[in-house]
This record gives structure tokens, C-alpha cells and sequence, in this order.
């Protein structure tokens, strides 16, 4: 099982609408969750920290379950804007280091 | 409040050739990481340091490639020599606590 696995996408979806990212990680000593966004080209921009009661930003929220071991990244009435890729990042214990997944591509449709 | 700075942006290199990446970090954060980041993956750690001193080198292939932080504030990454397979993109990145900001990046063609 790979350290930090995402849904696999693309997602194709119309603006307005809804759409949700899973990220699982396998170490149950990992302490702290990301999701960066990564436009085509550019370099990975910090959207938001997971924490342990769930955070929201706007249209976005992020929840973590540590029970069953995944993040998810929800985004409410998606723009056009949002049309980017997600990698989530996962923090193990004792460390700085973070380990990324591969990502998820998300095309928001006009 | 200025961003991590890299260069060059692209670099382009034939197959046994060196070349080296410059990073320079925000100001005051005392943690640098080397990414490497493969058309279709995510950044994968290379190599982190504190301050001037290397925190965790792993996953760095020592046999080709060394990188340092000099005074603890620029670092730069050295490949030599290089494959085909080093073709990637390499990320930068400072943080002064957990989360990490990345800079532009470097886009290595090995040809």
C-alpha cells in the first residue's frame, strides 16, 4: 500500500457544482494533513491545514478521520478558477518531512 | 513578504552533463527542502535541512547527486552527472514551522 494514496480523476464537473477529493495515508502515526493546490505549470500552493475537528475556508472544507485513515477536500459551487490539481500532504510524526500524493485533477466546466 | 526564490526557471542538458539548481529561502525560515517532482506524480522529498545542517538525505541519490546549504540560508542542489530519467521538475521549499511554501521551481530537460 503506497504512503498516501488520491482518488484517481480527472474530475469533469460544471461550474456550480459540488465535487469531493479522498486522500488515504497508511501510517497511523501521521500528524498533520495538507492540501495544496498546483495550477498547470506552477508550483504547489498551500490551500489549507486538516485539522482534527475539520476546518472550512470559504467553499472549501477539509475534514480528517483518523479512525479510517483519510482526508477529504470538499468544494462547494466550483468555479472556473478552481480548475487545477489537489495533492494532499501528510506529515509523519517527529519530523518536518511531508509525503504528497500523486494528485487529483479537477476541470471545472462552463 | 517575498517568496522562495529559485533559478534558473528551465534548464536544458544533455546526458552526462552537470548542472545545479540556487534556492534561496523566505527570509528567517530555518527549514529547506529539495523536491523532485516527475510529470504526473507528486513532489517527492530529495532532501531537508535545518538551518545549515541535513535533517533527512534518504532519498537522495548520493551517487549523483549533492546538495548543500551554505551559512544556513541559500542551498543548492548539483546533479553530475545526469540521466534521462532526472528530466523533472525541481521544487523548492522553506518553512519556519510545519507547513511549507514551495518556489517556482526548476524544469530539467535531460536530453
Amino acid at each position: 500500500r503506497k504512503e498516501v494514496e488520491q482518488d484517481p480523476g480527472p474530475f469533469n464537473v460544471p461550474e456550480g457544482a459540488t465535487v469531493a477529493f479522498n486522500c488515504t495515508y497508511s501510517n497511523s502515526a501521521s500528524q498533520s494533513f495538507f492540501w495544496y493546490r498546483q495550477d498547470c505549470r506552477k508550483e504547489p500552493k498551500l490551500l489549507m491545514s486538516v485539522y482534527s475537528s475539520g476546518n472550512e475556508d470559504g467553499r472549501f472544507t477539509a475534514q480528517l478521520n483518523r479512525a479510517s485513515q483519510y482526508i477529504s477536500l470538499l468544494i462547494r459551487d466550483s468555479k472556473l478558477s478552481d480548475s487545477a490539481t489537489y495533492l494532499c500532504a501528510v506529515k509523519g510524526a517527529g519530523s518536518y518531512q511531508l509525503t504528497f500524493g500523486k494528485g487529483t485533477k479537477l476541470s471545472v466546466i462552463p | 513578504e517575498a517568496g522562495v526564490a529559485q533559478s534558473p526557471r528551465y534548464k536544458i542538458i544533455e546526458k552526462r552533463q552537470s548542472v545545479a539548481f540556487w534556492c534561496n529561502p523566505i527570509s528567517g525560515h530555518a527549514t529547506l527542502y529539495w523536491y523532485q517532482q516527475i510529470l504526473g506524480q507528486g513532489p517527492k522529498l530529495l532532501i531537508q535541512f535545518q538551518n545549515n545542517g541535513v535533517v533527512d538525505d534518504s532519498q537522495l541519490p548520493k551517487d549523483r547527486f549533492s546538495a548543500e546549504r551554505l551559512k544556513g540560508v541559500d542551498s543548492t542542489l548539483k546533479i553530475q552527472p545526469a540521466k534521462l530519467e532526472d528530466s523533472a521538475v525541481y521544487l523548492c521549499a522553506s518553512s519556519l514551522r510545519i507547513e511549507q511554501f514551495f518556489g517556482p521551481g526548476t524544469r530539467l530537460t535531460v536530453l
